[in-house]
């Protein structure tokens, strides 16, 4: 089925310990969006790529780095996990269609846990 | 004060009721309204989509926006112990590409 695929779907890391995030998305579409979910705290934008080649800073990057692989592919980066970066990460990508539709297709998401 | 305010909840109603939930936004450049849906575990899917002020209907659910009062509403009819899950609503300006999110209502419909 079409749509956003992240890996791993778990994960639980020592601090100070490094992991990559990977999404995939076969929608050919140009925008993609990590963000984190949190209780309370709703989702928050960590970084986004408008379009193959570029990528910006969100709500809460640090400690976060992110490479816009191809167009398919944004991977996002814990260079030393720290236990606050326990949380649920989804993966999001975007196109504006003619019709205006400007809705997200999200992945399932991945869960980490910093230990 | 965060840009979109939405009620965490949780909600819990009988199976048939109306439900009716609600975000409340600060930023007047919005145009762009959304709500999703999100089961326990797993991600949130779109819902509904409006542009600007209005009702918007599909099926059991219909979105309004109020932008004089920066208000917006999902309305569920109807409502089946399928549609327990939780509600985000979700906002964009004109030209944008990054969507706001509210924190989400925690719905539950019981039998």
């Amino acid at each position: 089925n079409a749509g956003v695929t992240q890996t791993p779907k778990f994960q639980v890391l020592k601090t100070g310990q490094s992991m990559t995030l990977q999404c995939a998305q076969d929608m050919n579409h140009n925008s993609m969006y990590w963000y984190r979910q949190d209780p309370g705290m709703g989702l928050r934008l960590i970084y986004y790529s408008a379009s193959e080649g570029t990528t910006d800073k969100g709500e809460v990057p640090n400690g976060y780095n992110v490479s816009r692989l191809n167009k398919r592919e944004f991977s996002l980066r814990l260079e030393s996990a720290a236990p606050s970066q326990t949380s649920v990460y989804f993966c999001a990508s975007s196109e504006i269609y003619r019709t205006g539709d400007y809705g997200y297709t999200f992945g399932s998401g991945t869960r980490l846990t910093v230990v | 004060q965060k840009e979109v305010e939405q009620d965490p909840g949780p909600l819990s109603v009988p199976e048939g009721a109306i439900v009716s939930l609600n975000c409340t936004y600060s930023n007047s450049a919005f145009q762009y309204f959304m709500w999703y849906r999100q089961y326990s575990r797993k991600g949130p899917e779109l819902l509904m989509y409006t542009y600007s002020s209005g009702n918007k209907e599909d099926g059991r659910f219909t979105a309004q926006v109020d932008k004089s009062s920066k208000y917006i509403s999902l309305f569920i009819r109807d409502s089946q112990p399928s549609d327990s899950a939780t509600y985000l609503c979700a906002m964009m300006t004109g030209g944008g590409n990054k969507l706001t999110f509210g924190t989400g209502t925690q719905l539950k419909v019981e039998l």
